[in-house]
């Protein structure tokens, strides 16, 4: 079975800081992994995601993460953070090379302060 | 163009009553998927179909849940008999056909209290 873990449930960030919000995986195969991030009553963005090749990705809004096989681990990164930032960010998994379920967890808040 | 829209956005309803929610996804999107989030524990797919074989896979937590699809992009997910623990929020993604894993693409969610 698939999980994914976000072992912080906040994160506080000075503005202008570098940001990390952790997730690590479990999956029986290679993954696919996704960031999302949901503003307050809004739906849930995509930001990134990794399928294969370079294990740095980059997205939207200036964010990156990186995929370590070894570690299981796709952290999401950003070197300067904005107040504009705040959010819950979601860290998601699937398997399969179709368009199939996500598997997600169960998001970090992400607080950024001026 | 216009994103994956839902409604209605909040719904209150009593306890053991049918509900019916409704997703308008993104045009030319093939596969439309239902999930359930609640505070603290993320979100979990209840269904999903891929509009050219029509399947339904209808999950947790129960049969209470199913969708329709009477349109390609328009879904209505039914809970049948509710109860206060099926209060959440119910997101609808859709995703297109080309070649994958995709994106999918939400919409705001319907927040469903259950008395």
């Amino acid at each position: 079975a698939q999980s994914v873990a976000q072992p912080e449930d906040q994160v506080n960030v000075a503005e202008g800081n570098p940001l990390t919000v952790k997730c690590t995986y479990s999956v029986s195969g290679n993954p696919y992994l996704f960031w999302y991030v949901q503003y307050p009553n809004r739906g849930l963005q995509f930001l990134l995601k990794y399928i294969t090749g370079d294990n740095l990705v980059k997205g939207s809004y200036g964010f990156e993460a990186e995929f370590n096989k070894s570690q299981t681990s796709f952290h999401l990164k950003k070197p300067s953070a904005l107040v504009s930032d705040s959010a819950l960010y979601f860290c998601a998994v699937t398997l399969n090379s179709g368009n199939t379920p996500l598997v997600f967890g169960k998001g970090t808040r992400l607080s950024v302060i001026a | 163009g216009a994103g994956v829209s839902q409604s209605p956005r909040y719904k209150v309803a009593k306890r053991g009553r049918d509900v019916a929610l409704r997703c308008d996804s993104i045009s030319g999107h093939v596969t439309l998927y239902w999930y359930r989030q609640t505070l603290g524990q993320g979100s979990e797919v209840l269904t999903y179909s891929q509009s050219d074989a029509q399947r339904d896979k209808s999950g947790r937590p129960s049969g209470r849940f199913s969708a329709e699809r009477p349109e390609r992009s328009v879904s209505t997910l039914k809970i049948q008999r509710t109860e206060q623990g099926d209060s959440a929020v119910y997101l609808c993604a859709s995703s297109p056909i080309s070649g994958g894993p995709n994106e999918q693409f939400f919409g705001p969610g319907t927040r469903l209290t259950v008395l």
